[in-house]
C-alpha cells in the first residue's frame, strides 16, 4: 500500500539556520504530495502542496520539489524562525481522498 | 477560507462513559469527513471515513462499536466514544473536503479541525 517515510528527528537548529526534513513515498499511480504543519496543542494546517512531477510547492518561505524520479518531496526553509517551532507531516494523497501520512518530524529553533 | 470546527476541544471523562465529539464545517459543504487519532509524537492514524447520510468506512483494527461514527449533514459528523477507557485517552481529529468547491479550494484538500484532547480517568 502507499506510503511516507519522513526523517524522524527532533531536529533542533539555531535561527536563521537552513532547514530540510527528507521525506519519500511509495504509491503507485501519481499521487499529490503535501507538507502540514503542526503548531503546540493544535490541529493540522497545509503549508504547500505539489500534485504533478516536478512541480515546487512554496508557502512562508517554504519550499518543497515533487521529485518522481527519486520518490521524494523535500522540504527546505532557507532561513528558520523561531516561530517555525512546530510538528511538520509529510502526506500523500493517492486515488482515493484518504491522506496517508508520515510520523511527523519535530522541528524546534532557538534564538 | 475553509473552515472546520470541532467541540469540544479539550475532555476529561470517568472510564465506562461515552463522549461526543463534534466536527463542523463551517463555511462549505462536506459530503466527506475523516476521523484520525493521534498518540504522542505519533503521526496520524486514520480512524474512519464519514460519508453524509451513508454508514461510516472503518479503517482495519479500529472497532466501529465502540468509536460510533454518524455524519447527519452536510456540515457535521459526530465521533462517540462509547464505554471509555483510559487507553482510548488521545488527540482526536477530524478533516474535512469540499469536492463541490464551495469554499473556492481545490477539491482533494482536506481540511483540518483544531482537535480535540480526550482523557479518561
Amino acid at each position: 500500500g502507499d506510503s511516507v517515510t519522513q526523517m524522524e528527528g527532533p531536529v533542533t537548529l539555531s535561527e536563521e539556520a537552513f532547514l530540510t526534513i527528507n521525506c519519500t513515498y511509495t504509491a503507485t499511480g501519481y499521487p499529490s504530495l503535501f507538507w502540514y504543519v503542526q503548531y503546540p496543542g493544535e490541529g493540522l494546517q497545509l503549508l504547500l502542496k505539489a500534485t504533478k512531477a516536478d512541480d515546487k510547492g512554496s508557502n512562508k518561505g517554504f519550499e518543497a520539489t515533487y521529485r518522481k524520479e527519486t520518490t521524494s518531496f523535500h522540504l527546505e526553509k532557507g532561513s528558520v524562525q523561531v516561530s517555525d517551532s512546530a510538528v511538520y507531516f509529510c502526506a500523500l494523497q493517492g486515488g482515493s481522498e484518504k491522506l496517508v501520512f508520515g510520523k511527523g518530524t519535530k522541528l524546534t529553533v532557538n534564538p | 477560507g475553509a473552515v472546520v470546527s470541532q467541540h469540544p476541544s479539550r475532555v476529561i471523562c470517568k472510564s465506562g462513559t461515552s463522549v461526543k465529539i463534534e466536527c463542523r464545517s463551517l463555511d462549505f459543504q462536506a459530503t466527506t469527513m475523516f476521523w484520525y487519532r493521534q498518540f504522542p509524537k505519533k503521526s496520524l492514524m486514520l480512524m474512519a471515513t464519514s460519508n453524509e447520510g451513508s454508514k461510516a468506512t472503518y479503517e482495519q483494527g479500529v472497532e466501529k462499536d465502540k468509536f460510533l461514527i454518524n455524519h447527519a449533514s452536510l456540515t457535521l459528523s459526530t465521533l462517540t466514544v462509547t464505554s471509555a477507557h483510559p487507553e482510548d485517552s488521545s488527540f482526536y481529529i477530524c478533516s474535512a473536503n469540499d469536492p463541490l468547491g464551495t469554499s473556492g479550494g481545490a477539491h482533494y484538500e482536506q481540511y483540518f479541525g483544531p482537535g480535540t484532547r480526550l482523557t479518561v480517568t
